[in-house]
C-alpha cells in the first residue's frame, strides 16, 4: 500500500522559470493538503483540495502560485516565475475526508525546491 | 490568527536521559492537538490528543494536553540515537470552508549525543 508520493524529491530552478510539483495521494485518498516549510520554521498550510475543487486557499500567496487536482491524476503545485524566496521544502498530505474521531493527514516525502 | 509556539527551539542531551518538550497554543475553535516526528523527510504521526488530562503513550514516548493553560508537553524517556528529530506540534481547529485546518509550531530539534 503505497503512501503519499510526491515528485520530484529535488528540483532546481533558476530565478523566472515555473515549477511544478506532484503529489499522489495514498489509495482511496481524495483529500490534498499542500504545506509549505522554510528553513528553520514549521509548517505552514497552504491549499486544501478535493478532486476538481480548491476548497480552502486561504495559506497561498496571492501571486504567482496555483494548485489543482483534476479528475485523472495527481494533484499539481504550480509556481510561476520562481524568486529565491520560494526555495523551500513542500509538502503534500492526504485524507480520506472527515471520518470521525480524527481525519488524519498522511504526509508525502516532500520536494525540496531550489531556486538560484 | 492561529498560533502554535514550541520550546526550546533545539535540545541536545545524552542517550539514556528523558526529554520534555513544549507546546503552547492559541486557536479558536480548537478541535485537537497533534504531535509529529520528523527526521529528514516526511513529518510521521505520533498523538492525537483531545482531553485534558488523559495522557497518551507509546512506547518511550507520552503526552498530555492541558486545554485550560493551552499547552501540551511531550515526554520521551531513555532517549536512543534514533529519537534524533524534529518533533513539530500542531493544532487543528475547523475553517470556514468546512475543512479542517493544521497550523504547526516551528519544532523542536532534538538530537541524542551516543
Amino acid at each position: 500500500n503505497a503512501g503519499v508520493m510526491q515528485n520530484p524529491r529535488h528540483l532546481v530552478r533558476r530565478r523566472g522559470q515555473e515549477a511544478r510539483l506532484r503529489c499522489s495521494p495514498m489509495k482511496g485518498h481524495s483529500h490534498v493538503y499542500w504545506y509549505r516549510q522554510l528553513p528553520e520554521e514549521g509548517l505552514k498550510f497552504m491549499v486544501y483540495l478535493q478532486k476538481e475543487n480548491i476548497i480552502d486557499e486561504s495559506g497561498m500567496p496571492k501571486e504567482r502560485f496555483s494548485a489543482e487536482f483534476p479528475k485523472e491524476g495527481p494533484s499539481i503545485l504550480r509556481i510561476q516565475q520562481v524568486v529565491r524566496g520560494d526555495s523551500a521544502a513542500y509538502f503534500c498530505a492526504s485524507s480520506q475526508g472527515r471520518v470521525t474521531p480524527y481525519n488524519e493527514q498522511f504526509f508525502g516525502p516532500g520536494t525540496r525546491l531550489t531556486v538560484l | 490568527e492561529d498560533k502554535v509556539v514550541q520550546s526550546p527551539l533545539s535540545l541536545v542531551v545524552h542517550e539514556g536521559d528523558t526529554v520534555t518538550l513544549n507546546c503552547s497554543y492559541e486557536v479558536t475553535n480548537f478541535r485537537s492537538l497533534l504531535w509529529y516526528k520528523q527526521e529528514k523527510k516526511a513529518p510521521t504521526f505520533l498523538f492525537m490528543l483531545t482531553s485534558s488530562g488523559i495522557e497518551k503513550k507509546s512506547g518511550r514516548l507520552s503526552s498530555i494536553l492541558d486545554k485550560k493553560e493551552l499547552f501540551s508537553i511531550l515526554n520521551i524517556t531513555a532517549t536512543q540515537t534514533g529519537d534524533s528529530a524534529v518533533y513539530l506540534c500542531a493544532v487543528e481547529a475547523p475553517t470556514p470552508f468546512g475543512n479542517e485546518k493544521l497550523t504547526f509550531g516551528t519544532g523542536t530539534r532534538l538530537t541524542i549525543i551516543p
